[in-house]
């Protein structure tokens, strides 16, 4: 069965520093990789989303995430985090060929001055 | 800008009541979903559907049923509510014109937060 994980549930980072939230799925075919984001008492959005291509995707608000396949991770990256950046994110999978996302458990980065 | 509306945010019910949680999309998309979404276990596929009068249960439509009579409308129905269904519920929707629902940004609303007591 494929899976996300989400190894991380929180990450307390210092604003404008280095972040990494780590990403690992279980898949024997070819998947879509996401991660989104959610604000405080608010939906989901897109951050960035990997179909194929380039490894190195670049999102919006400065995040990029790198498709490792023989790694099977696709971890979420930010060179200098800042305090709006707070939030829990999200990764998920999506199999070729079905019909459904899965999403992992979340991890909350929470930035402090 | 993509809006998707759920018709309240916040929700407290009663056991054995019937509820009825409404999702509205203003793109003229195709495919509309629900979730839930519960501590430590991320957000979880309740029923989805690809067009009007559609629908496809996801990994846990148990205690559930859905509606789309509507294009724009996805309505989430429990039809006698129990305090396991307490949690938070993300109604989302996509284009349906990527080639398939994966490939597709889902556009998310601002959740509906329900509490059976």
């Amino acid at each position: 069965a494929q899976s996300v994980t989400q190894l991380d549930s929180q990450v307390p980072v210092f604003e404008e520093a280095p972040v990494e939230l780590r990403c690992n799925y279980s898949s024997s075919v070819s998947v879509y990789l996401f991660w989104y984001v959610q604000y405080p008492n608010q939906g989901l959005q897109l951050l960035l989303k990997y179909l194929s291509g380039s490894t190195l995707v670049k999102g919006i608000n400065g995040f990029e995430a790198e498709f490792n396949k023989s790694q099977t991770s696709f971890h979420l990256r930010k060179p200098s985090v800042h305090i709006s950046d707070t939030a829990e994110y999200f990764c998920a999978v999506g199999k070729y060929n079905t019909d459904k996302l899965i999403f992992g458990t979340g991890t909350r980065l929470q930035v402090f001055p | 800008d993509v809006k998707v509306t759920q018709s309240s945010r916040y929700l407290v019910k009663r056991t054995g009541e019937k509820v009825f949680l409404e999702c509205v999309q203003d793109m003229d998309h195709e495919n509309m979903f629900w979730y839930r979404q519960d501590p430590g276990l991320g957000l979880r596929l309740i029923y989805f559907s690809y067009d009007v009068k559609m629908k496809e249960k996801g990994d846990i439509p148990e205690g559930y049923s859905v509606s789309r009579e509507k294009k724009e409308r996805f309505s989430l129905i429990l039809e006698s509510a129990s305090t396991n269904q307490t949690s938070m519920y993300l109604c989302a929707s996509s284009t349906g014109l990527a080639g398939g629902p994966l490939q597709e940004t889902q556009y998310f609303g601002p959740g509906t937060r329900l509490l059976v007591l």
